[in-house]
């Protein structure tokens, strides 16, 4: 079965930049969302089909997709940034997660 | 606006069932996918499988082949799932997600429902 692979955790100061990957074989060919979990809340979607921001996103997500790499990125990153950030994909018929990737801001 | 309510936290014994429900609303239940999301305490997300609310077609993840079920009642907007011959390992909190169809996102996530297995 498809395996996505996250770092298990990044940190970043206030105010600079971001970046979490997703690991998988040509993940590029697939269409890749994000999600963010702050502690004890459901997730909520923030970058879909690779690179599309929901209404209510701000700007300073953004993502790519390419190869075997998907890479989320938060630009002036924010204390409220804080949280598990999931990717996530459809494989045939079923889904796969990404193990998460807990980003601590410093 | 939509909106997916579960139903409230359950304890449960080894060995038996349980039965968690989600209404939707805001929007016409038949045209979206209703999916099945777990997260273990301190654990990443786990999908269990999907639903199309109009057809009642069902896809569970090979995992959970066996022991879960998901049904709907168009008439009230609720979906149900239902997982038995539970264990310990069972012990997490459950999301219902809404789906537009396959491939797409996870646009809205329900409160989730805490299930707990325990002797």
């Amino acid at each position: 079965s498809y395996v996505l692979t996250q770092p298990p955790s990044v940190s970043v100061a206030p105010t600079k930049t971001a970046k979490i990957t997703c690991g998988g074989n040509n993940i590029g060919a697939n269409s890749v969302h994000w999600y963010q979990q702050k502690a004890g809340q459901a997730p909520i979607l923030v970058i879909s089909y690779d690179g599309d921001r929901p209404s209510g996103i701000p700007e300073r997500f953004s993502g790519s997709n390419s190869g075997n790499t998907a890479t989320l990125t938060i630009s002036r990153v924010e204390a409220g940034d804080e949280a598990d950030y999931y990717c996530q994909l459809w494989d045939t018929s079923s889904v796969v997660f990404g193990g998460g990737t807990r980003l601590t801001v410093l | 606006q939509v909106q997916l309510v579960q139903s409230g936290a359950e304890v449960k014994k080894p060995g038996a069932s349980v039965k968690v429900s989600c209404k939707a609303s805001g929007y016409s239940f038949t045209n979206s996918d209703i999916n099945w999301v777990r997260q273990a305490t301190g654990q990443g997300l786990e999908w269990m499988g999907w639903m199309n609310p109009d057809s009642g077609k069902t896809g569970y993840a090979q995992k959970f082949q066996d022991r879960v079920t998901m049904t709907r009642n168009t008439s009230i907007g609720t979906a149900y799932m239902e997982l038995s011959s539970l264990d310990s390992d069972d012990t997490a909190v459950y999301y219902c997600v809404r789906t537009t169809t396959f491939v797409t996102p996870f646009d809205y996530w329900g409160q989730g429902t805490q299930v707990t297995v325990s002797s």
